[in-house]
């Protein structure tokens, strides 16, 4: 049983457009975590959110976290080909390293 | 800095063989983790060991997995006897110790391993 639930499963949008992907849970995290994952490839941390309502940007970018520290949102502006993966997100129970992982969103730009 | 490492890439064996992963994490993390990723789903911790001890070890299968990390370094992951399920991506994954590492973690490139 996954805890953490991304949506949607899968996006195919054209280079240009802009897209929102969802983690959300019932539960509080200390952390939430985004990684991309291409093909035949680990994953990849593209950032880390800590704080209730924090936002932070990365180039085209965009993670929120939640005030409530369950759930969180990654938006992607003027999407590239380069964006094409697997978005994962993961969130962190303690300090003891321990992740949750959702079951990730497949992003597929076309040009 | 070197990233984590992990051998083989690939892997074919057939059921009720044996298969062991290697794994190298970057040099400083003590804890390093070990995740089965069934294609289209996330990563499933399978265990952590936090210097050559383990933390989390409750989604191993026992009776056919295995994994060490002697040193607190090199960690190696064993499967016998293989199972038509056990079909998957494992990673391996280290991070830093500590509440400022955020549970940061960092993986390899992972084992592909087909069991026919």
């Amino acid at each position: 049983t996954q805890l953490l639930e991304q949506s949607p499963q899968f996006l195919s949008i054209q280079e240009g457009e802009n897209l929102t992907v969802y983690c959300n849970s019932s539960s509080v995290f200390s952390s939430l975590q985004w990684y991309r994952q291409e093909p035949g490839e680990g994953p990849v941390l593209l950032v880390t959110v800590v704080t209730g309502g924090e936002v932070k940007k990365l180039k085209r970018l965009t993670f929120q976290f939640g005030d409530a520290r369950k759930d969180s949102s990654l938006h992607i502006t003027a999407a590239q080909t380069g964006d094409t993966g697997l978005y994962l997100c993961a969130g962190g129970f303690s300090s003891w390293g321990k992740l949750q992982f959702g079951a990730g969103t497949q992003v597929v730009v076309t040009p | 800095e070197a990233g984590v490492a992990q051998s083989p890439r690939y892997k074919i064996i057939e059921k009720r063989q044996s298969v062991a992963f290697w794994c190298n994490p970057i040099s400083g993390h003590a804890t390093l983790y070990w995740y089965q990723q069934i294609l289209g789903q996330g990563p499933k911790l399978l265990i952590q060991f936090q210097n050559n001890g383990v933390v989390d070890d409750s989604q191993l299968p026992k009776d056919r997995f295995s994994a060490e990390r002697l040193k607190g370094v090199d960690s190696t992951l064993k499967i016998q006897p293989a199972k038509l399920e056990d079909s998957a991506v494992y990673l391996c994954a280290s991070s830093r110790l500590g509440l400022e590492s955020h549970n940061e973690q960092f993986f390899g490139p992972g084992t592909r391993l087909t069991v026919l």
